[in-house]
């Protein structure tokens, strides 16, 4: 049972264009969401998470937007550059799970900005 | 520099042997995980451990053990009995309180001989 969901494997967008990254999620216990990008043969980046009590955090191009009545969540990333050229993943963690810090990650997409 | 470090990076085994992959983290935090990346897929969580001499299994425990002596390590044996072991390893590390995000090292790729 897939709870994080990531539909799209991969996106391609203009080098100076938005980027919009989306994450579904089935478990309406999950209370903080996060993003990491990832290069080939390296460990995930920390990009931006967001609290269920908010739905919008920002952090210099970067934006995630929650949705929690359709348990959705977005990640913009606006103007994209070629280095933001990675696997981006989405992860999310539940309630009472807090003091563990279990995250359960998306299946990734890759994102490509043409230069 | 803080951080988490992994070695080796590349690692091979033969069937039947037991590896070792090790991590160790100077971000002094409490809390340590495993996951296992495979192609097209996301992490799945194998081990954690909230403080020293405490751990507990993940969603894949099966095949892998774990020990947690120290804060700064946490090291993962790969066992005989993990039928399909070749995948690339990612260990990560976080403050144990509250919503925080877990910070990676590089990995470790195991591969079959």
């Amino acid at each position: 049972d897939q709870q994080v969901k990531q539909n799209s494997p991969s996106l391609s967008v203009q080098e100076g264009r938005i980027s919009i990254l989306n994450c579904d999620y089935t478990n309406s216990m999950f209370d903080y969401f996060l993003w990491y990008k990832k290069y080939p043969a390296e460990g995930p980046t920390f990009l931006i998470s967001i609290s269920s009590i908010k739905d919008k955090n920002e952090d210099g191009r970067f934006t995630v937007f929650l949705n929690k009545s359709a348990k959705h969540l977005s990640l913009h990333i606006v103007p994209s550059q070629p280095g933001d050229s990675a696997v981006y993943f989405c992860a999310a963690s539940a309630i009472g799970s807090s003091n563990t810090g279990k995250l359960i990650f998306g299946q990734g997409t890759t994102l490509q900005v043409k230069p | 520099d803080g951080g988490i470090t992994q070695s080796p990076k590349y690692l091979f085994r033969k069937e039947g042997q037991n590896v070792t992959l090790s991590c160790e983290q100077n971000l002094n935090h409490d809390a340590m995980y495993w996951y296992r990346q495979d192609p097209g897929q996301g992490l799945r969580l194998i081990y954690y451990s909230q403080i020293v001499n405490d751990f507990q299994k993940g969603d894949i425990a099966e095949g892998y053990s774990v020990s947690r002596e120290k804060k700064e390590s946490f090291p993962l044996t790969v066992t005989s009995a993990q039928k399909n072991p070749t995948a690339f390893y990612l260990c990560a590390s976080s403050i144990r309180r509250g919503n925080q995000p877990q910070h990676f090292g590089d990995g470790t790729r195991l591969s079959i001989l």
